[in-house]
């Protein structure tokens, strides 16, 4: 158990729907990274938050955003989802940026 | 542009042996590198990091080689176990005020009994 929790586990919806998902940092970790992994893609970086502020984007879409919250869990949102949104969506999350960054068990989303 | 470079999809070693699992990077600013193990449907879970300020670390069973001159490293595990199979990934962060981590495209060690 690496102290990152993500929920939910599984999520099915329709196209062009929005989902919200939620990460919890283990405990005192301020850096938070959503990571993306496509069946094709590997994993790619989509954003990290720091205490709050944004830190670094990556590869998002518009249609994606993300907040980190005072308590310090993180959400990220997708809208008008497609088909090619399916995919595992993994939180990570680290004390400082220069440790090593933590994996939550992730979400997997299945647009249909 | 893989700025992370895992070349061998696949690895097969017998149990007892050594694994040896290769990463190459082309981004000089990477000063900081992980190797992380993946289990289907579970999330990476961190095994050994490296600064590229050392070239060797070892924790237990597992010891990262970096050779920055080549812009490479390797991750050794000594002795090889059935329970090691999955899939490694190498990542990689930069300077500057991100760090975020690039990782390569996997490779799948396979520990036959």
């Amino acid at each position: 158990d690496s102290g990152v929790t993500q929920t939910p586990k599984h999520l099915i919806t329709a196209t062009g729907q929005r989902v919200t998902l939620r990460c919890s940092p283990r405990s005192g970790d301020l850096s938070v990274y959503w990571y993306q992994q496509s069946l094709d893609q590997g994993l790619q970086f989509l954003i990290q938050y720091y205490n709050g502020e944004e830190r670094a984007k990556g590869n998002i879409l518009e249609r994606f955003s993300a907040q980190q919250f005072p308590d310090l869990h993180s959400e990220l949102n997708l809208s008008s989802l497609e088909l090619g949104d399916s995919a595992l969506y993994f939180c990570a999350s680290s004390y400082s940026q220069t440790s090593a960054a933590f994996f939550g068990q992730g979400t997997r989303l299945t647009v249909v | 542009d893989q700025q992370v470079k895992q070349n061998s999809p696949s690895l097969s070693v017998q149990e007892g042996r050594i694994s040896i699992l290769n990463c190459d990077y082309t981004n000089s600013m990477f000063d900081y590198f992980l190797w992380y193990k993946k289990y289907p449907a579970e999330g990476p879970t961190f095994l050994i990091s490296i600064s590229s300020i050392k070239d060797k670390n070892e924790d237990g069973r597992f010891t990262v080689f970096l050779n920055k001159s080549a812009k490479h490293l390797s991750l050794h595990i000594v002795p090889s176990q059935p329970g090691d199979s999955a899939v490694y990934f190498c990542a990689a962060s930069g300077a500057g005020s991100a760090r975020q981590l690039t990782f390569g495209s996997g490779t799948q060690l396979t520990v036959l009994p």
